[in-house]
């Protein structure tokens, strides 16, 4: 079965970095585009950078541009977000998931979650 | 501000039928981007519910169904059960915006 695992979050001072990951299993992770979502407290989903499944193409929400970076190991099944001059409005959960998509790549969905890992930017 | 608007709260009895609504504009929904809705459960991560507007995912029961329509979407829950008591949220993609968009969520309570 699909499963997505995140690690890397905790609590960091503003400006500093800290690099997430999602391990990925139960699919060929080298067929699928990936992205990460995350979840202020008590707030709602924000999409945040999509890789596509060769690692050619990269988008980011305006918010993280020029600080966040996403990128992709296929031989070890990873998904990284380097995340670097963190900010207290980056605090959320960060979940990592597959895209699904069934005619143009502009139309794909979000099939498999991971459970999430929690970033906390404070002094 | 979310890009694409929900209600913030939704409730209903059980058994009975409810609807969430998600409004969007020309530049998402309007464009004829598709629609996708999410369940997430209190303390878990989100769930794929309805893909492409009207699509069900292998497991999803056939009490949850989405339409779309115009610059707009509609995500329609029969038979209310306690176990669907979730935040829900719809999903689309914006061109001016060049990035997937969701809605703001909205909370169902179960009576």
């Amino acid at each position: 079965q699909v499963q997505l695992v995140e690690s890397g979050g905790g609590v960091v001072q503003p400006g500093r970095s800290l690099r997430l990951s999602c391990a990925a299993s139960g699919f060929t992770f080298s067929n699928y585009g990936m992205h990460w979502v995350r979840q202020a407290p008590g707030k709602g989903l924000e999409w945040v950078a999509v890789i596509w499944s060769d690692g050619s193409q990269k988008y980011y929400v305006d918010s993280v541009k020029g600080r966040f970076s996403i990128s992709r190991d296929n031989s070890k099944n990873m998904l990284y977000l380097q995340m670097n001059i963190l900010r207290a409005e980056d605090t959320a959960i960060y979940y990592c998931a597959r895209s699904v998509t069934h005619s143009r790549w502009d139309q794909s969905h979000f099939d498999h979650w991971g459970q999430g890992t929690l970033v906390t930017v404070s002094s | 501000q979310s890009v694409l608007t929900q209600p913030p709260s939704v409730s209903g009895a059980p058994g009975q039928r409810v609807t969430i609504s998600c409004t969007g504009s020309s530049s998402n929904i309007g464009a004829g981007y598709d629609v996708h809705w999410y369940q997430q459960l209190p303390g878990t991560a989100p769930k794929l519910l309805i893909y492409a507007n009207s699509n069900r995912p292998s497991g999803v029961p056939d009490r949850f169904s989405g339409s779309k329509s115009g610059t707009s979407a509609s995500l329609a829950i029969t038979g209310l059960q306690a176990e669907d008591e979730a935040d829900y949220y719809c999903q689309s993609y914006d061109s001016s915006l060049s990035g997937w968009v969701f809605g703001g969520g909205t909370k169902l309570t179960v009576l």
